[in-house]
């Protein structure tokens, strides 16, 4: 099993320069959430979805869309890059289950310009 | 609302020395807990989670942790270090709502 498959792994941007982040599992997860990692202070929740269709925010979800249109996949739009937003991006899967560990992808690690 | 405390950003031990990490947190409702390790340059891999079923959770790589309610902790111990323990290591908590809240991150470094 490929798991939890972020892409790409780098990625650098120009401040105002929109993209999107990739995130695809193959566990058949019906929950999965974006967080984001800074030095000292863990990582925190982006946005998350509870299955196809549903989707809700986090804890710092301004600069942040997403959707989910499949179980698969849930993508991370970045509408105007800023500078506030270099950080590593990590995608996480797992069961309806709070007593469930969460899956990590390896990660996109992003600077902004 | 649920948060979780890590108690010191850093922590070196020598290669065969006992190796703590200190997790404290806080839930309205009975947690579930975990500890996640993280190598350089990948994702978090889960080392060991409590779920209520037992006080004492053994995990991979010879780590284990102790729920203690009275404390509000959950603190990873390993008895003897090894080199390849050299990592970042989260507590993290979560409750009836599915997301995740983790601590800052302890990062271990290993002494030859």
């Amino acid at each position: 099993n490929a798991g939890v498959t972020q892409t790409p792994k780098f990625q650098v941007l120009k401040t105002g320069q929109s993209m999107t982040l990739q995130c695809a599992q193959d566990m058949n997860h019906e929950y999965m959430s974006w967080y984001r990692q800074d030095p000292g202070m863990g990582l925190r929740l982006i946005h998350y979805s509870v299955g196809a269709g549903i989707t809700d925010q986090g804890e710092v979800p301004n600069g942040y869309n997403v959707s989910r249109s499949t179980t698969e996949d849930f993508p991370l739009r970045l509408l105007s890059a800023a500078p506030s937003q270099t950080s590593v991006y990590f995608c996480a899967s797992s069961p309806l289950s709070s007593n469930q560990p969460q899956h990590f992808g390896d990660g996109t690690r992003l600077s902004i310009l | 609302a649920q948060s979780v405390t890590q108690l010191g950003s850093h922590v070196s031990v020598s290669e065969g020395a006992l190796v703590l990490l200190r997790c404290n947190y806080s839930s309205s409702v009975p947690p579930y807990l975990f500890w996640y390790v993280q190598y350089p340059n990948q994702g978090l891999q889960l080392l060991l989670k409590y779920t209520s079923a037992a006080t004492l959770v053994k995990g991979i790589n010879g780590f284990e942790a102790e729920f203690k309610k009275s404390e509000t902790s959950f603190h990873l111990t390993k008895p003897s270090a090894h080199m390849s323990d050299a990592a970042e290591y989260f507590c993290a908590v979560s409750s009836n709502d599915y997301k995740l809240s983790f601590g800052a991150g302890t990062t271990v470094t290993v002494r030859a």
